[in-house]
């Protein structure tokens, strides 16, 4: 069974500085990876996702991501963050076995520090 | 066009009573997924619909948890005697499954708090 894994639950991280929020899954065959953000009390967005082509993917609010197939790694990044990025970052793969069903990391908290 | 709506958006309720949660995907998405969001477990896959079928209710946790879909439309989530342990936030998503590239977004209605006491 493919599975998810967000390495950290917290990252903290100096506004405008860089910051990678890292994310392996599990599955070796063809996978859709996502990257959902979750502000405080809303639900979920899309922020990128990769199905095929090109392995640097840009998504929206200046987020970007790198799939590495050998290392099945799919690590959200952003050169400069913002205080309005404070939220929960949830890395999902879509399994194509099952209907698409998402399988979900355990997401990681961005904290902004003034 | 309007996004998924769910409602209600927070529900307290007692242990033991019913409740029905609701979601109303985007027009036309014929695929429907149930999730969970709780403290302990994350986020977890519940049950899909394509169409008014349900191929995969892999996700239920327990024969307490039925969901239905009427008119490739909306989508009811039934927990009946709830735990508290069914304490969480129930998230809806839809997609337009069969359509290349389409198949494999899926949106998310803004969720169901449900507080059991």
């Amino acid at each position: 069974a493919q599975s998810v894994t967000q390495l950290d639950s917290q990252v903290p991280v100096f506004e405008e500085a860089p910051v990678e929020l890292r994310c392996n899954y599990s599955s070796s065959v063809s996978v859709y990876l996502f990257w959902y953000v979750q502000y405080p009390n809303q639900g979920l967005q899309l922020l990128l996702k990769y199905l095929s082509g090109s392995t640097l993917v840009k998504g929206i609010n200046g987020f970007e991501a790198e799939f590495n197939k050998s290392q099945t790694s799919f690590h959200l990044r952003k050169p400069s963050v913002h205080i309005s990025d404070t939220a929960e970052y949830f890395c999902a793969v879509s399994d194509r076995g099952r209907n698409y069903q998402l399988i979900w990391g355990a997401g990681t908290k961005l904290i902004i520090k003034p | 066009g309007a996004g998924v709506s769910q409602s209600p958006s927070n529900k307290v309720t007692e242990k033991g009573k019913d409740v029905e949660l609701r979601c109303d995907p985007i027009s036309g998405h014929t695929a429907l997924y149930w999730y969970r969001q709780s403290l302990g477990q994350g986020l977890e896959f519940l049950i899909y619909f394509q169409g008014n079928s349900a191929p995969d209710k892999s996700g239920l946790p327990s024969d307490r948890f039925s969901a239905e879909r009427t008119g490739g439309s909306v989508s009811t989530l039934t927990i009946q005697r709830t735990q508290q342990e069914d304490s969480a936030v129930y998230l809806c998503a839809s997609s337009l499954v069969g359509v290349p590239a389409s198949s494999y977004e899926q949106y998310f209605g803004p969720g169901t708090r449900l507080t059991v006491t």
